[in-house]
């Protein structure tokens, strides 16, 4: 059974340093993997969609990782804003289609 | 485009009582899922549809849901009767699925609490 993991659970740090998010899998077999934004008490934002054949994708400040045979992915954002405060999810959609999420990361960017 | 549309946006009812709610896909998408997010379990899929067909219920956690979707631009989750464990919030999304590798596109949610 794929499990997503997402490391760390929370995050707080101060405007304009760069961090990663880390999100790990237990089962390579993925058709993609997509990283989500989760603003409180809305929807979820796809951020970036990585393919299993991909090593990274990019969107402005945002860099996207995927090592599959190590079942791990990176988020790297750039220069981080307070408008970046969020909870970031990891998922990865399986060999049935489906999407499966990790707990997430919270961040918190301080001005 | 208005994005998926879901109704309502929050629910307040009793233990006992039937809720209903609506999702409304992205036209000219084929694919739609419905999910339940808690602080305990966060995102889980609870069912998903091709081209209107059910192709997933495995997520339905009790017979106490059920899902439909009579057409490509509607789909409602049921639950009957609704049970205070069942409060979450239920986001539906929808996806221009060919190959499992598109994105999907979520809607804003329904926050649901049942007393």
């Amino acid at each position: 059974k794929q499990e997503v993991t997402q490391i760390p659970a929370a995050l707080s740090v101060p405007e304009g340093e760069n961090l990663v998010l880390n999100c790990s899998f237990t089962d390579s077999a993925i058709y993609n993997l997509q990283w989500f934004r989760q603003d409180p008490g809305k929807g979820l934002t796809s951020l970036l969609l990585i393919q299993s054949s991909q090593r990274e994708q990019t969107s402005g400040r945002l860099n996207a990782s995927l090592d599959k045979s190590s079942g791990r992915s990176t988020l790297y954002i750039a220069a981080s804003q307070p408008g970046d405060s969020a909870t970031y999810l990891c998922a990865v959609v399986d060999g049935t289609g489906k999407l499966i999420f990790g707990q997430g990361t919270t961040l918190q960017v301080k001005p | 485009d208005a994005g998926v549309i879901q109704s309502p946006r929050h629910e307040v009812t009793e233990m006992g009582q039937e809720v209903t709610l609506r999702c409304k896909p992205i036209s000219g998408h084929n694919s739609l899922f419905w999910y339940r997010q808690t602080m305990m379990r966060g995102l889980e899929l609870l069912i998903y549809f091709n081209n209107n067909v059910p192709i997933d219920d495995s997520g339905m956690p009790e017979d106490r849901f059920s899902a439909k979707m009579p057409n490509a631009s509607f789909s409602t989750l049921k639950i009957q009767p609704s049970e205070p464990r069942d409060s979450a919030v239920y986001f539906c999304a929808s996806s221009p699925w060919t190959s499992g590798s598109e994105t999907q596109y979520f809607g804003p949610g329904t926050r649901l609490l049942v007393l």
